[in-house]
Parts: structure tokens; C-alpha cells; sequence
């Protein structure tokens, strides 16, 4: 089992540039999310998926698309990079979206936005 | 607004002795609590959590309190640990889960 995997590891934008940060898990959860974390402001909810086909947006969605095509991938698109999107980015997958279902994360990709 | 705050942003303690980690939320709805440890360049690591309708939890080394009526929540260690140094997100869950800023713990040999 490998997890939740996130590549790249590292990136470094431009501002307006485009990309996508990959994540995948093969753990078959139903659950999958992604967190931005900044300094100061802990783990901040971007957007969320209970299932293939079906995402909602959480705390800080905006500059940020995500899709759920399968059980196992929750790519996040930024669309067009901003200075404020530089933070360390954390896939997380569960069972099911309740507190009881422990949440795995990703090793977390840092992204700088110039 | 912020709905899980950890006011502690540091703490330190000498190996051997308790740690106490502390943490007070805002929405009532919220029904389990979890503690998260994440070392640099890791992700975070699930910890141990609490249900709403529990008061205390208890996992070796660990253990959760929760004082619903005064929404806080805490995590003690005892004893203490170097290797216990990392950062200790308190989060809450009620549909979606909402993380504290975090509270980096430092071990002294």
C-alpha cells in the first residue's frame, strides 16, 4: 500500500501560470480532500469529494478547481496562479467524511507562486 | 472565522514530565475531535480522537479530554518524549473538518 501519494513534491509558478497538483490513493476511501497550510492559519479546507463524480467546495475554494473521475484520483487545478496561493498544499483521503474514519495525508506539495 | 483555535503557538517541557496541549472550538455541532502530530516535510499524522458524547479518551502515552460545555478540548502526554517534538493540530468534525493553527511541542532531554 502506498498511501496517499502527491506529486510534485515541489513547484514554482509564475503568476498566471496554470497547473494541476496530482493525488492519488489506493486505499479504495470514499472520502478525499484537499488542505492548503500556511503559517499562522493551520490546515485550511479547499475543496472536498465523498465520491467519484461529486466534489464541494470547503473553507477556501476560490482559484482552485478540483474533478473526480475515479475513487482513487483527486487532482487540484490552479487555474491562474496568484502570490497568495504560495503555501504547502496536503491531499487527505478517508473512509467516509465523518471524524470517525481516520484521515491520511499526502507528504504535502510546497508551492511558490512568483 | 476561525472555529478550532490552539492559542499556544509553542510549548516547551523536559522529557519525562506531562505535556498539556490545549484547544477550544466555537460550533457546537461539531461531533468527533481529533488530534493530528506532523513532523517537517511529512504529513500529518492521526493521533488519537474523542466523540462528542465521550469525555476522555485514552491511547498509551495519550489522552483527550472534552469539556463540551466549556468547548474546549485537550491532549495530554505523559510522560513526555523527545521524539514526541512536532507540531499538534487540534481539528474538529460536523460534515467537513476544521484544523486549529497548531501548536509546535518541543521535549528536552
Amino acid at each position: 500500500n502506498a498511501g496517499v501519494t502527491q506529486t510534485p513534491k515541489f513547484q514554482v509558478l509564475k503568476t498566471g501560470q496554470s497547473m494541476t497538483l496530482q493525488c492519488a490513493q489506493d486505499m479504495n476511501h470514499e472520502y478525499m480532500s484537499w488542505y492548503r497550510q500556511d503559517p499562522g492559519m493551520g490546515l485550511r479546507l479547499i475543496h472536498y469529494s465523498v465520491g467519484a463524480g461529486i466534489t464541494d467546495q470547503g473553507e477556501v475554494p476560490n482559484g482552485y478547481n478540483v474533478s473526480r473521475s475515479t475513487t482513487e484520483d483527486f487532482p487540484l487545478r490552479l487555474l491562474s496562479a496568484a502570490p497568495s496561493q504560495t503555501s504547502v498544499y496536503f491531499c487527505a483521503s478517508s473512509y467516509s467524511a465523518s471524524g470517525a474514519d481516520t484521515q491520511y495525508f499526502g507528504p504535502g506539495t510546497r508551492l511558490t507562486v512568483l | 472565522d476561525q472555529q478550532v483555535k490552539q492559542n499556544s503557538p509553542s510549548l516547551s517541557v523536559q522529557e519525562g514530565r506531562i505535556s498539556i496541549l490545549n484547544c477550544d472550538y466555537t460550533n457546537s455541532m461539531f461531533d468527533y475531535f481529533l488530534w493530528y502530530k506532523k513532523y517537517p516535510a511529512e504529513g500529518p499524522t492521526f493521533l488519537i480522537s474523542i466523540s462528542s458524547i465521550k469525555d476522555k479518551n485514552e491511547d498509551g502515552r495519550f489522552t483527550v479530554f472534552l469539556n463540551k460545555s466549556a468547548k474546549h478540548l485537550s491532549l495530554h502526554i505523559v510522560p513526555s518524549q523527545p521524539g514526541d517534538s512536532a507540531v499538534y493540530f487540534c481539528a474538529a468534525s460536523g460534515g467537513d473538518m476544521r484544523f486549529g493553527a497548531g501548536t509546535r511541542l518541543t521535549v528536552k532531554p
